[in-house]
């Protein structure tokens, strides 16, 4: 099983809806991020987070709003989301020196209808 | 900035055979290159990674051989199992620049058959 935990583990929601997904480590990691992955594709980096400061924006759009409450929490805001949206959704946490290894949670299966 | 191309993308073996799967670079800076296994239903985990100055890294089954010359890296997986089977991505960043974004391949797909 892996440590970090992503919920819930499936979302479907509208366009008007407003939800959120939410990553949890426990590893002592400094620094965490947020990946979205289509089907057959390589994961895409969202948002990168180090000692709670947002440190990278891949000039992701409005309707996604990254929070990290501490540093072993990260949620993830959704709000007039598009269909394209649809995707696995992936939290990801590392120590936060520069040659630590990325550890994935199994991701939130994400569909907007 | 770098572009990581990974080949095959699709690759079938028989259980017990031996599968490669090859990548290559185009940033010589670049000096860490992870490898992360994907099965359905999961989100990739790493199994095994090599830094620069290192040229070959092996953990059981799996190894890894990088030339930094010819900026390609292989991952190579020994009597394959079932459980094998899996999406691999390799990855590389250039860890010396402040956020060391991993750029990943596009995936390969292996089935191992029983």
């Amino acid at each position: 099983d892996t440590e970090v935990t992503q919920t819930p583990k499936h979302l479907v929601m509208g366009m008007t809806n407003k939800k959120s997904l939410k990553c949890e480590q426990h590893m002592g990691h400094r620094a965490m991020y947020w990946y979205k992955q289509k089907a057959k594709k390589p994961p895409e980096l969202m948002f990168v987070y180090s000692y709670e400061k947002l440190s990278i924006n891949e000039s992701v759009p409005s309707r996604f709003s990254p929070e990290c409450p501490n540093s072993s929490l990260l949620n993830l805001h959704l709000h007039a989301l598009q269909p394209e949206d649809s995707a696995l959704y992936l939290c990801a946490s590392s120590m936060g020196r520069l040659d630590s290894p990325l550890h994935f949670g199994n991701g939130t299966r994400l569909t907007v209808t | 900035g770098e572009n990581v191309e990974q080949h095959p993308s699709t690759l079938s073996v028989q259980e017990g055979d031996s599968a490669v799967i090859k990548c290559t670079y185009s940033d010589s800076a670049s000096n860490y290159f992870p490898w992360y296994k994907q099965e359905l239903g999961k989100g990739p985990q790493l199994i095994i990674d090599i830094r620069s100055n290192v040229g070959e890294k092996k953990d059981q089954r799996i190894a890894v051989t990088l030339n930094k010359t010819a900026k390609h890296f292989s991952l190579h997986i020994t009597e394959t199992q079932p459980e094998d089977s899996a999406v691999y991505f390799c990855a590389a960043s250039n860890q010396d620049n402040q956020g060391g974004k991993l750029i990943f391949g596009q995936g390969t797909e292996l089935s191992v058959k029983p």
